[in-house]
C-alpha cells in the first residue's frame, strides 16, 4: 500500500511569514495525526483527527497554528505568523485502528 | 500520560543480539506497550506492540515482565540498518502516542 505522503519536504521562511503543510494519509485510515519534532527531541502531538473531526488539539498553539482535514482524507497544517521556535520537522501519521501508526517522512521547516 | 524510562544511548555490534530496556512502573492494566523506531531523516516506524504476553514479528521480539513494569525490545541479529532512535511508548488502545526521548542505538560494524 502507498505510504503517508507529505509535502513539501523542506521549507525555509522568514519569521512572521505564513506556511502550510499538506498530508495525504493511507487510504481508509480514519485517524490522522500531526506531530512536531524539534531537533534532538521526540515527536510531540499537535492535533488528532478522527475522520474530519478534531479529537485532541490540546497541544496546538491555536494563536498561530491551524489545521483542517478536508472530507476526512487530506489534511493541511498552517502556521501564521511563524516564529523562530517553530523550526522543526512536522510529521503526519495515520492509523486504521489506533494500533500501529504509519508516519510520513515529514516536512523540515526552518524559520530564519 | 503514563511515563516510560529508557537509556539515552546504547551500542552494539553487527550480527549480535540487542536488548533495549524500558521501565514503565506506573503502567495501568489497559496500557499497551508500543515500540517505534526512527531512522535518520525519516518519520518514526512501527516496530511492535504488546499487552501482557511476549510478542514476536519479523522485525523484533517484545518481552514483557510478569508485573508489566518493564519490557525489553529484542533485535535478534542487529544490522547497520537497525541504527536508529527507539521509542518505548505506553498507550491505551487508540489513545494518542506520547513520545519520550528514546534510546539512540549505535551499531558497530
Amino acid at each position: 500500500e502507498a505510504g503517508v505522503a507529505q509535502s513539501p519536504r523542506y521549507k525555509i521562511i522568514e519569521k512572521r511569514q505564513s506556511v502550510a503543510f499538506w498530508c495525504n494519509p493511507i487510504s481508509g485510515h480514519a485517524t490522522l495525526y500531526w506531530y512536531q519534532q524539534i531537533l534532538g527531541q521526540g515527536p510531540k502531538l499537535l492535533i488528532q483527527f478522527q475522520n474530519n473531526g478534531v479529537v485532541d488539539d490540546s497541544q496546538l498553539p491555536k494563536d498561530r497554528f491551524s489545521a483542517e482535514r478536508l472530507k476526512g482524507v487530506d489534511s493541511t497544517l498552517k502556521i501564521q505568523p511563524a516564529k523562530l521556535e517553530d523550526s522543526a520537522v512536522y510529521l503526519c501519521a495515520s492509523s486504521l485502528t489506533g494500533i500501529g501508526y504509519t508516519f510520513g517522512s515529514g516536512t523540515r521547516l526552518t524559520v530564519v | 500520560d503514563a511515563k516510560t524510562t529508557q537509556p539515552n544511548s546504547m551500542e552494539s555490534n553487527e550480527e549480535e543480539p540487542v536488548h533495549l530496556p524500558c521501565n514503565h512502573s506506573t503502567i495501568s492494566g489497559t496500557d499497551y506497550i508500543h515500540w517505534y523506531r526512527q531512522l535518520p531523516s525519516q518519520g518514526p516506524e512501527y516496530v511492535i506492540h504488546g499487552l501482557t504476553s511476549n510478542v514476536n514479528n519479523r522485525m523484533a521480539s517484545l518481552a514483557i515482565a510478569e508485573d508489566r513494569k518493564s519490557s525489553t525490545l529484542i533485535l535478534h541479529r542487529a544490522t547497520l540498518r537497525d541504527a536508529a532512535v527507539y521509542y518505548c511508548i505506553l498507550g491505551e488502545g487508540a489513545q494518542k502516542l506520547v513520545f519520550g526521548q528514546g534510546t539512540r542505538l549505535t551499531i558497530n560494524p
